[in-house]
C-alpha cells in the first residue's frame, strides 16, 4: 500500500539555522511527490512538487528514489517560516496519500 | 478565479446525529476530495469524487458517503454521528488531468459532536 511517512513531528531551529524535513514513501513506480504547507489559521496549499524542480520561499526537495525520499530542504530558516508541512504522494489518478506532518518552529 | 469553497465553516451537532457538508471546487474543476484532518491522525483521505462517480476510496466505515453534482459540486454526509467523528473536514480540486494532481484546499468545516 501506498505510504508517507514523516518521522518528525516537531522540528525547532533558530533563525538562520538549515532545515531539512524528512519525508520517506514506499510507492512501486514513479510516484509524484509533494509538500504541503499549512501556516496559522491559512489553508493547506501546495508549497512545491517535485517535477517542477522549483525553488519557493528558499525551499527545495530532491527526490532521491534510491532512498525513496523527498527531503524539503531551507538552507536558512526564517521565522514566517513556521508552520505544518505535509509531504504528499500520488500516482497518475490514485488518490493523493499525505504524511502526518511536521510541525516546523523557527525561533527568533 | 474564486477559491475552494465550503460550507458551513463551523457544525455543532449530537452523537447519532447526521450532517451534510458541501463543497464548491473552483471553476473548470472536475475532481473533488474529501479529507478528515485531526491532531492525532493528521489528514486522512475520505474520497474522491470525479465527474460524479466516485473514484478513490479511503478507509472509512460506510457511514461517511459523498456524491458530486454534475456542477462538480460536491457533498459529504456522515450519518449517526459518532464524537470521534469531531474533526476538520477538507475539500480540495483539482483538474485532475493526466500531468496534474495539484490539489486546491477550501478552509474547512469544523465539525464538533457532542
Amino acid at each position: 500500500a501506498q505510504r508517507v511517512t514523516q518521522p518528525e513531528k516537531l522540528l525547532s531551529v533558530f533563525k538562520g539555522a538549515p532545515v531539512e524535513l524528512k519525508c520517506n514513501y514506499s510507492y512501486s513506480g514513479s510516484p509524484e511527490l509533494f509538500w504541503y504547507v499549512q501556516y496559522s489559521r491559512q489553508r493547506l496549499q501546495l508549497l512545491l512538487r517535485h517535477i517542477s524542480r522549483e525553488s519557493i520561499k528558499g525551499f527545495t526537495a530532491d527526490l532521491n528514489k534510491g532512498e525513496t525520499s523527498f527531503h524539503l530542504k531551507k538552507p536558512f530558516a526564517q521565522e514566517e517560516d513556521s508552520a505544518m508541512y505535509y509531504c504528499a504522494s500520488s500516482r497518475g489518478t490514485d488518490k493523493l496519500i499525505f504524511g502526518t506532518g511536521t510541525r516546523l518552529q523557527v525561533f527568533p | 478565479k474564486a477559491g475552494v469553497t465550503q460550507t458551513p465553516r463551523y457544525l455543532i451537532k449530537t452523537r447519532g446525529q447526521q450532517v451534510t457538508l458541501s463543497c464548491s471546487p473552483i471553476s473548470g474543476h472536475r475532481s473533488v476530495s474529501w479529507y478528515q484532518q485531526t491532531p492525532g491522525q493528521g489528514l486522512q483521505f475520505l474520497f474522491e469524487y470525479f465527474s460524479e462517480t466516485q473514484r478513490n476510496k479511503g478507509n472509512f466505515p460506510g457511514r461517511f458517503s459523498g456524491r458530486q453534482f454534475s456542477n462538480s459540486r460536491s457533498e459529504m454526509n456522515v450519518s449517526t454521528l459518532e464524537l470521534g467523528d469531531s474533526a476538520l473536514y477538507l475539500c480540495a480540486s483539482s483538474l485532475a488531468g493526466a500531468d496534474s494532481y495539484e490539489q486546491y484546499f477550501g478552509p474547512g468545516t469544523r465539525l464538533t459532536v457532542t
